[in-house]
């Protein structure tokens, strides 16, 4: 079983419809909860990090965290074309020094 | 104008040699990370540094060796050992361990190097 696993994609999603994401962990004492948005050829960048359960909201985007069922998603709003990309989850541990990636999902937003 | 940099953005190497790719950061921040990105494929830690003059292996650093001379640098070395080195290659940093905000890791723009 993989640490940190999520549904490679590609994932279509019409213009203005919700796209949601999601990702399963194994760790239970994981505490920090990372969503990285990664377009074709660049580098990760951060989207929202979540440490509580619950959802956390920033604009189009909700983080939803539950570590009951050790799960984290990713819901964006008002998809637009330019969310097309790779979205990578990530999870750390309380005091780990390393973070532990998801293979992340291909996200395709149909004009 | 904070933030991580690297170079060279591209890296054409022939095999057998050497080569070296730079990271830098002005965010003060404490660790460093050196990634591999194969194609389709999700990344996976090569070595990383918590402090100067200290380093420590991830999954993959066979073929690879880094230094941590300063804080704001961390070169990794790409050497003949790796036999398919041909990836894109990523540095981060993260300002400390504690939970919050201050465990993020933010990256560099990448280097992608091919082996000729």
């Amino acid at each position: 079983q993989k640490e940190v696993e999520q549904n490679s994609g590609p994932l279509s999603v019409p213009e203005g419809a919700i796209a949601s994401l999601n990702c399963t962990y194994s760790d239970r004492g994981s505490q920090s909860f990372f969503w990285y948005r990664q377009y074709s050829g660049k580098s990760p960048e951060l989207i929202m990090s979540i440490y509580s359960n619950g959802d956390k909201e920033d604009g189009r985007f909700t983080a939803q965290l539950n570590k009951a069922s050790q799960y984290v998603s990713l819901l964006i709003r008002d998809s637009q074309p330019s969310d097309s990309a790779t979205y990578l989850c990530a999870v750390n541990n309380f005091g780990n020094e390393k973070l532990t990636f998801g293979t992340g999902t291909r996200l395709t937003i149909i004009p | 104008d904070g933030g991580i940099t690297q170079s060279p953005k591209y890296l054409f190497r022939k095999e057998g040699q050497n080569v070296t790719l730079s990271c830098e950061q002005n965010l003060n921040h404490d660790a460093m990370y050196w990634y591999r990105q194969d194609p389709g494929q999700g990344l996976r830690l090569i070595y990383y540094s918590q402090i100067v003059n200290d380093f420590q292996k991830g999954d993959i650093a066979e073929g690879y060796s880094v230094s941590r001379e300063k804080k704001e640098s961390f070169p990794l070395t790409v050497t003949s050992a790796q036999k398919n080195p041909t990836a894109f290659y990523l540095c981060a940093s993260r300002a400390s361990r504690d939970v919050g905000v201050t465990d993020t890791q933010y990256f560099g723009p990448g280097t992608r190097l091919t082996v000729l």
